[in-house]
């Protein structure tokens, strides 16, 4: 089973801000099968980035996927008020379990 | 548009039974692979299952294999989750979510609101 850590566990910034969110697997995989969700408070979560950087019909460009083997990120390049939410690394590989990362919550500073 | 109902949550006893269902509109239900993923109160995603589009294979969490039974009907375009032996921590919120894909590795396109299943005595 591919385990999924994520840093930092809450990140606290400004609007305008970067945000840089780092998502670690236990071992190396294919980073086609490595997605990015939001989710608001109340909400359903959201894809944000799939194979690790492509971005989603409808999600804006300040948002951004990397990474490769075990080493992954997503980055907002300026964020808006309604970036502030939770962010989840997703493994959905060849074999199941499909994990999720542990989350990191963007607040505001 | 794409959507995703959940319904069948509530409360029920330890050890009993409950069945979840999702019914989809806006796609073509029987091209894809289905999960179910939940969210216990204040937690992370945890996801449960899949099942592909024909329902030809399923896989499950560790934590719900032997109890959990994920299943579709593509005729009434409703993918369900029978959950027996409800434990305690079982509870959460159950969110069915939608694939773009056929019997693949595929990110999670659509997600529909849940449904709160509280096990409880």
């Amino acid at each position: 089973e591919i385990v999924l850590t994520q840093s930092p566990g809450t990140l606290s910034l400004s609007p305008g801000e970067r945000a840089t969110l780092s998502c670690r697997a236990s071992q190396s995989f294919s980073s086609n099968y490595l997605a990015w969700y939001q989710q608001r408070p109340g909400q359903a979560p959201r894809l944000l980035i799939y194979g690790a950087s492509g971005r989603a019909p409808g999600i804006p460009d300040r948002f951004s996927g990397s990474g490769s083997g075990t080493d992954f990120t997503l980055t907002i390049s300026r964020l808006e008020p309604e970036d502030f939410a939770v962010y989840y690394c997703h493994h959905y590989g060849s074999s199941p379990p499909f994990t999720f990362g542990p989350g990191t919550e963007v607040d505001i500073k | 548009q794409v959507q995703l109902v959940e319904s069948g949550g509530g409360v029920v006893q330890p050890g009993r039974s409950l069945r979840l269902s999702c019914a989809a509109s806006g796609f073509t239900f029987s091209s894809y692979d289905m999960h179910w993923v939940r969210q216990a109160p204040g937690k992370g995603l945890e996801w449960v299952a899949v099942i592909w589009y024909d329902g030809s294979n399923k896989n499950y969490a560790d934590s719900v294999k032997g109890r959990f039974t994920i299943s579709r009907d593509n005729s009434k375009n409703t993918l369900y989750l029978q959950m027996t032996s409800l434990r305690a921590e079982d509870t959460a919120v159950y969110y069915c979510a939608r694939t773009d894909c056929s019997g693949g590795s595929c990110p999670l396109w659509g997600w529909g609101q849940g449904t709160l299943v509280i096990v409880s005595s």
